[in-house]
């Protein structure tokens, strides 16, 4: 059975920086292709960013609103990806989900973590 | 940016009747494949989003078979056969083509 479980959410001030995890388990983690998701009262759901595998160089894609302050990376190690977030923005209030990328789209998502951008 | 525009927004439906909900893109979905990158959603209230539909037409392991997609190019539907009080929540449309979008949701409730 595949399981996304995010973790690192939370309250932090406008500047502030996050770290979110998401553990993988279930599936080949190695080949897979990931994305961060967030879903906002005010945005609805928004594609943040994508990582290839390893094996397809593991290059980064950013949605516009994030670029240059927000970073995924993978250690196909433990099966874990990770979110990187700088210079946070009272826009960037959401739930974050880890979803797989799969036949054009997210096939399977975790329970998402929510993050508080306030000061 | 794509835009992805589902009508209607809120769908009142009696237990055991079709539901329709549509889906427009602003531009084609076809992409240099040959493949459409449309895909469905459900989120029950409190959970996180499910996909029902991939690549148009096609169902996700376990979606019950009273689920079904349709549409080319630009337009597109869900179509549920007859409703179950499980069916309740909120429906997305997605492409996949050009990046990521979402439609804005349609919310489903039982009359």
């Amino acid at each position: 059975e595949v399981q996304l479980v995010e973790s690192g959410g939370g309250l932090v001030k406008p500047g502030g920086s996050l770290r979110l995890s998401c553990a993988a388990s279930g599936f080949t983690f190695t080949n897979a292709w990931m994305r961060w998701v967030r879903q906002s009262p005010g945005k609805g759901l928004e594609w943040v960013g994508r990582i290839k595998s390893e094996t397809d160089g593991g290059t980064t894609d950013y949605a516009a609103p994030v670029k240059g302050r927000f970073t995924i990376s993978r250690d196909d190690s433990k099966n874990t990806l990770f979110l990187q977030m700088n210079s946070l923005k009272t826009e960037d209030t959401a739930v974050y989900y880890c979803t797989t990328d799969h036949e054009g789209g997210p096939g399977f998502w975790g329970q998402g973590t929510l993050v508080s951008v306030s000061s | 940016d794509v835009v992805m525009t589902q009508s209607p927004l809120s769908l009142p439906v009696t237990l055991g009747q079709p539901a329709s909900i549509s889906c427009r893109s602003s531009q084609s979905l076809v992409y240099s494949d040959g493949n459409t990158y449309l895909s469905w959603f459900q989120q029950r209230p409190g959970q996180s989003p499910r996909r029902l539909i991939y690549k148009v037409s096609n169902r996700d392991s376990g979606v019950p078979d009273r689920f079904s997609g349709s549409g080319s190019d630009t337009d597109f539907t869900l179509k549920i056969s007859r409703v179950e009080a499980e069916d309740v929540g909120v429906y997305y449309c997605m492409q996949g083509t050009h990046w990521w979008t979402f439609g804005q949701g349609t919310k489903v409730e039982i009359k």
